[in-house]
């Protein structure tokens, strides 16, 4: 059974750091595409980034160069490395499996894991 | 980037009653079109791929149709586990989502 589980999430001033986990199990995480989604509160969703099979990384422009995405493979972990966060930032962050055939999407998805940035 | 909108950003119906959303694209993306549901406080769950491709384990009331620009998530007949956000999602260029249509009960 494919299961996407989110962890790090919590509550970090602005221009804070924070790293979030999601650990899968049921699949290969480096075998497949990869992408965290946020969703701020009330709000609609919001694709933040992806890490392809081969590595290559991808990012929303609302998060170029101070978002960095990455895996463990030992670990069978996607990370989201979060630094010098803003207000903006604060949202339920999702990761997901996405598929790439026919299309791109995303077909399994973790439980979400919330964070905060406030002073 | 590409801009997504749906219509209605609301709507009321009843248990029984066919549902129509709809979901346009600012420029062609094919049939690069997903839908998702998400229930409060829960995770998105994909519906619909490829624009009419159902996912595994969704019920058949769940159709999508359309190409271009304009698509369409049609219920045929709502149940009571459908009241939920839907939102549509292209994956032509840069993944990008629609602002939802909260399907709520009359």
């Amino acid at each position: 059974e494919v299961q996407l589980v989110e962890s790090g999430g919590g509550l970090v001033q602005p221009g804070g750091s924070l790293r979030l986990s999601c650990a899968a199990s049921g699949f290969t995480v480096s075998s497949n595409y990869m992408s965290w989604v946020r969703q701020a509160p009330g709000k609609g969703l919001e694709w933040v980034s992806v890490i392809y099979s081969g590595g290559s990384t991808y990012y929303a422009d609302s998060v170029k160069g101070r978002f960095t995405i990455s895996r463990d493979n030992s670990k069978n972990t996607l990370y989201l490395q979060m630094n010098s966060l803003r207000a903006e930032d604060t949202a339920v962050y999702y990761c997901a499996r996405q598929r790439v055939v026919p299309t791109h999407y995303f077909d399994y998805w973790g439980q979400g894991t919330l964070v905060t940035v406030s002073s | 980037d590409i801009q997504m909108t749906q219509s209605p950003s609301s709507l009321s119906a009843s248990v029984g009653d066919r549902v129509t959303i709809t979901c346009r694209a600012s420029q062609s993306i094919s049939s690069y079109l997903n839908w998702y549901q998400q229930k409060p406080g829960k995770a998105p769950k994909l519906l619909i791929y490829a624009a009419s491709s159902l996912q595994s384990g969704v019920p058949s009331r769940f159709s999508g149709s359309g190409s271009g620009t304009d698509f369409t998530l049609t219920i045929s007949s709502l149940q009571p586990e459908d009241f939920a956000t839907y939102y549509c999602q292209q994956s032509y260029s840069t993944r990008t989502f629609g602002p939802g249509t909260k399907v709520d009960i009359k």
